[in-house]
């Protein structure tokens, strides 16, 4: 069964600190990892990964994504009260469902002032 | 710039009764799906369409109904309405099914007594 685990579950940081966002998977047939931040509502795209080892960053965020091993992380620089929010991270598999995304439970960031 | 939208945004049900929940697209987008979030759950794929008369089931698809009749336009159907189907459920689309980044609604709040 393909699956996607990250963690931690929740996290509380103050105002400047550093976090990372660790998402592992297990699937059949891989073919790119995203990460979305959910506020409020809809969840919302931040980056999407396909080469193993190439850095991806936009502002204080970057990611990178590790075949090997499984795994991608989401650091995030400097946080700020804006960043408190759920972090997803998801798999796009190929084979027989093709195209579809399977999700992770989230990490639920805190950012105290 | 619509994107994808959903309605209702909040709705209560008593138990066997029956809704539908709308969702439309005005990015030409091929691909999209229907997913349900519960607390701890994480974004659960119910129902997905690849194209106009294709529709296929996602990992949580019982009690549940879709049809695609446009492109624009993918439904989602509760036959009758069990109170496990309290949710938030968020339509998403992308332009074809390989192409990862999926653009989602406002999500709809559903309870059903």
């Amino acid at each position: 069964e393909d699956k996607v685990v990250q963690s931690p579950l929740s996290l509380v940081v103050h105002e400047g600190d550093t976090v990372t966002l660790n998402c592992s998977y297990e699937v059949t047939n891989f073919r790119s990892l995203l990460w979305y931040k959910q506020e409020k509502k809809a969840p919302t795209f931040l980056f999407m990964l396909t080469s193993s080892g190439i850095e991806k960053k936009s502002g204080r965020l970057s990611s990178i994504l590790d075949k090997k091993e499984l795994f991608s992380i989401l650091n995030i620089t400097a946080t700020q009260t804006g960043d408190s929010a759920v972090y997803l991270c998801a798999v796009e598999v190929g084979g027989g469902s093709q195209g579809n995304l399977i999700f992770g439970k989230g990490t639920k960031l805190s950012v105290k002032p | 710039n619509a994107g994808v939208t959903q309605t209702p945004k909040f709705q209560v049900l008593k138990t066997g009764q029956s809704m539908t929940l709308q969702c439309a697209q005005d990015m030409n987008h091929e691909y999209m799906s229907w997913y349900r979030q519960d607390p701890g759950m994480g974004l659960r794929l119910i129902h997905y369409s690849v194209g106009a008369g294709i529709t296929d089931q996602g990992e949580v698809p019982n009690g549940y109904n879709v049809s695609r009749s446009t492109t624009e336009d993918f439904p989602l159907r509760l036959l009758s309405a069990a109170p496990s189907q309290t949710s938030v459920y968020f339509c998403a689309s992308k332009r074809r099914r390989n192409t990862g980044e999926l653009f989602f609604g406002e999500g709809s709040r559903l309870t059903v007594l």
